[in-house]
């Protein structure tokens, strides 16, 4: 069964900083994977979604990686902002068509 | 882009109720619609994928006679929580795709709450 698991699971930074999100899953067998960002009681918000031939994908100041072979994503983001806050969550989506949905990371900028 | 809708946003229920919680795609005929069940601090956990017109596909350990789902047309589907308890509280989270299940148009969210 996939797993998907995100580290960390908090992160408070000062504004300005750039910073990493870690996302791991255990079955590379994968059609694509999403990074999503959810604000406090509300849904998803699709920010960057990378196939499984791809190797990274940009929009802004989020990059996003894929190493399909060793199960990992990071997402890369630049010159943090408070209106960063939110938790990002990682899905990759496999087999049986489903999404597979980490736990997230819950993100802090400080102004 | 595509949007999907949910209604109520928040429904505050008493045990022993029903409750019936709405998706639709607002701009799109949705083929497939899936209901996802969040709860505090963890991940979106898929509970059924539903296709118009057919029943509802759950995953192991979601119980069909509780979380009842239609999806009688391309763009709405319903999930009624039957005889609602407080373990039943949480966010539930519907998404919609079209020909390509790959790509989910996620809506708002439904927090729910039984006393």
């Amino acid at each position: 069964k996939q797993e998907v698991t995100q580290i960390p699971a908090a992160l408070s930074v000062p504004e300005g900083e750039n910073l990493v999100l870690n996302c791991s899953f255990t079955d590379s067998a994968i059609y694509n994977l999403q990074w999503f960002r959810q604000d406090p009681g509300k849904g998803l918000t699709s920010l960057l979604l990378i196939q499984s031939s791809q190797r990274e994908q940009t929009s802004g100041r989020l990059n996003a990686s894929l190493d399909k072979s060793s199960g990992r994503s990071t997402l890369y983001i630049a010159a943090s902002q408070p209106g960063d806050s939110a938790t990002y969550l990682c899905a990759v989506f496999g087999n049986f068509n489903k999404f597979y949905f980490g736990s997230g990371t819950k993100l802090n900028v400080k102004p | 882009g595509a949007v999907v809708s949910q209604h109520p946003s928040r429904v505050i229920c008493k045990s022993g109720t029903s409750v019936k919680i709405e998706c639709r795609s607002l701009d799109f005929q949705a083929t497939t619609m899936f209901w996802y069940r969040q709860f505090p601090k963890q991940s979106l956990m898929l509970m059924a994928t539903s296709n118009e017109g057919s029943k509802a596909t759950y995953e192991q350990g979601v119980e069909k006679d509780k979380f009842l789902i239609n999806h009688a047309s391309l763009t709405l589907s319903t999930l009624t929580v039957t005889s609602a308890h407080p373990e039943d509280s949480s966010f539930y989270i519907c998404s919609a795709s079209g020909l390509a299940p790959d790509t989910q148009y996620f809506g708002p969210g439904t927090r729910l709450t039984v006393l």
